[in-house]
């Protein structure tokens, strides 16, 4: 049990277009979904943390109108990169946390992204 | 939560073990030790966690010292397959909030 999907596992898009990355637990409700990005050789950086039905709450320094973070079901949540630029490409990782079983996070299996 | 700190890089023969180890020194007594792998391009993956008993499953060992300031991930026969990066997290448990990973420990598992 415990499964995350994300989608899309790849995607190309031009400089100044926006991306919509979907991230849904398959088996299990997701109250709080995060966001991950992370550059070739480096650790999961926290982007964001995703609430169903509220706000989501973002990392200093993350643009909150760039990166556009919706939960608005208890099993999906979506980033969209906008005005996406070259700097952006990285690959984006999802999680969902979940409270039994002591696994508590169930991680996607990651979005790269590469703006050209 | 605690910070942790592990070796950047750590390489293993094939078939043996491998030992990883955490430091976790200002670790509180609500905080559980997690570790998680992150094969190239793939999202982490739940290894194992414990809180102050050693605890098996059928991936790992967990280790844990008596004042619980360090830990061990054993890997009993390494294979290829786990090289990986790997993440020790020390947070409260059933708490939900952010996991925050910290460099990790690259594993090369060699032939």
């Amino acid at each position: 049990g415990a499964v995350v999907s994300q989608h899309p596992s790849r995607v190309i898009c031009k400089s100044g277009t926006s991306v919509k990355i979907e991230c849904r637990s398959l088996d299990f409700q997701a109250t709080t979904m995060f966001w991950y990005r992370q550059f070739p050789k480096q650790s999961l950086m926290l982007m964001a943390t995703s609430n169903e039905g509220s706000k989501a709450t973002y990392e200093q320094g993350v643009e909150k109108d760039k990166f556009l973070i919706n939960h608005a079901s208890l099993t999906l949540s979506t980033l969209t990169v906008t005005s996406a630029h070259p700097e952006d490409s990285s690959f984006y990782i999802c999680s969902a946390s979940h409270l039994e079983g002591g696994y508590g996070y169930t991680f996607g299996s990651g979005t790269r992204l590469t703006v050209v | 939560d605690a910070k942790t700190t592990q070796p950047p890089s750590m390489d293993c023969a094939e078939g043996r073990a491998a030992n990883l180890p955490c430091n976790h020194s200002t670790i509180s007594g609500n905080e559980y030790v997690y570790w998680y792998r992150q094969i190239h391009s793939q999202g982490p993956q739940y290894i194992i966690h414990g809180l102050k008993n050693n605890e098996t499953n059928e991936m790992a060992s967990l280790i844990i010292t008596e004042d619980r300031k360090s830990s061990t991930l054993i890997l009993p026969h390494a294979t290829l397959r786990d090289t990986a990066v790997y993440y020790c997290i020390v947070r409260a448990y059933n708490q939900g909030g952010k996991l925050i990973f910290g460099q990790g420990t690259e594993l090369s598992v060699k032939p």
